[in-house]
């Protein structure tokens, strides 16, 4: 079964940094992009990042670049996302999500992982 | 970047009802396109791909069509677990880009 479980959300202030981790299993974790999807309070969903499974190539949406870093680890099974300079308007679930093999459509979820940035 | 439109933003019906979601995009992505449904406090739940093809596990009632700038979502006979937020996404390009969300409420 295809689970990914994302941590690190939480309140950050203005300016500060929050590194976000999701944790993937029950597939061959390198075989596939993965991505960043956040959605603020109420509001719909926006692409952030994503990044092919050896980690060679990134995208990002024009509003992080700069500020925001997608990683992966294969051996740890693992996605990540840096997240520097934060301003309010990141304030957001943020979903780790998976693609289907040859789509850049999001197959698989997680749960979702709260950032709040305010003073 | 590619805009995405979709109409309505709020579609009010009734269990049974035939329903209707349109996505525009502001440029051609022949058939690049998803689209996810999401109910309140869960992560989206992709139902269709390449306009048309149907993820596995999505029930036969629904139906997407359209390529280049438009495209639908069809609910053939709407049912109470149907009742959420629809959303349509290209990925003919980068960034990849989310309509505005189409809310299907109960009549």
């Amino acid at each position: 079964e295809v689970q990914l479980v994302e941590s690190g959300g939480g309140l950050v202030q203005p300016g500060g940094s929050l590194r976000l981790s999701c944790a993937a299993s029950g597939f061959t974790f390198s075989s596939y992009w993965m991505n960043w999807v956040r959605q603020a309070p109420g509001k719909g969903l926006e692409w952030v990042a994503n990044i092919k499974g050896d980690g060679r190539t990134i995208f990002y949406v024009d509003s992080v670049k700069g500020r925001f870093i997608i990683s992966r680890d294969n051996a740890k099974n693992s996605l990540y996302l840096q997240m520097d300079s934060l301003r309010a308007d990141d304030t957001a679930v943020y979903y780790c999500a998976r693609d289907i093999e040859s789509h850049r459509v999001s197959e698989y979820w997680g749960q979702g992982t709260l950032v709040t940035v305010s003073s | 970047d590619i805009q995405m439109t979709q109409s309505p933003s709020t579609l009010s019906a009734s269990v049974g009802d035939r329903v209707t979601i349109t996505c525009r995009a502001s440029q051609s992505i022949s058939t690049w396109l998803a689209w996810y449904q999401q109910k309140p406090g869960k992560a989206p739940k992709l139902l269709l791909y390449k306009a048309s093809t149907l993820e596995g596990g999505v029930p036969t009632r629904f139906s997407g069509s359209g390529s280049g700038t438009e495209f639908t979502l069809t609910i053939s006979s709407l049912q109470p677990d149907d009742f959420a937020t629809y959303y349509c996404q290209q990925y003919n390009s980068y960034p990849l880009t989310f309509g505005g969300g189409t809310k299907v409420e109960i009549k």
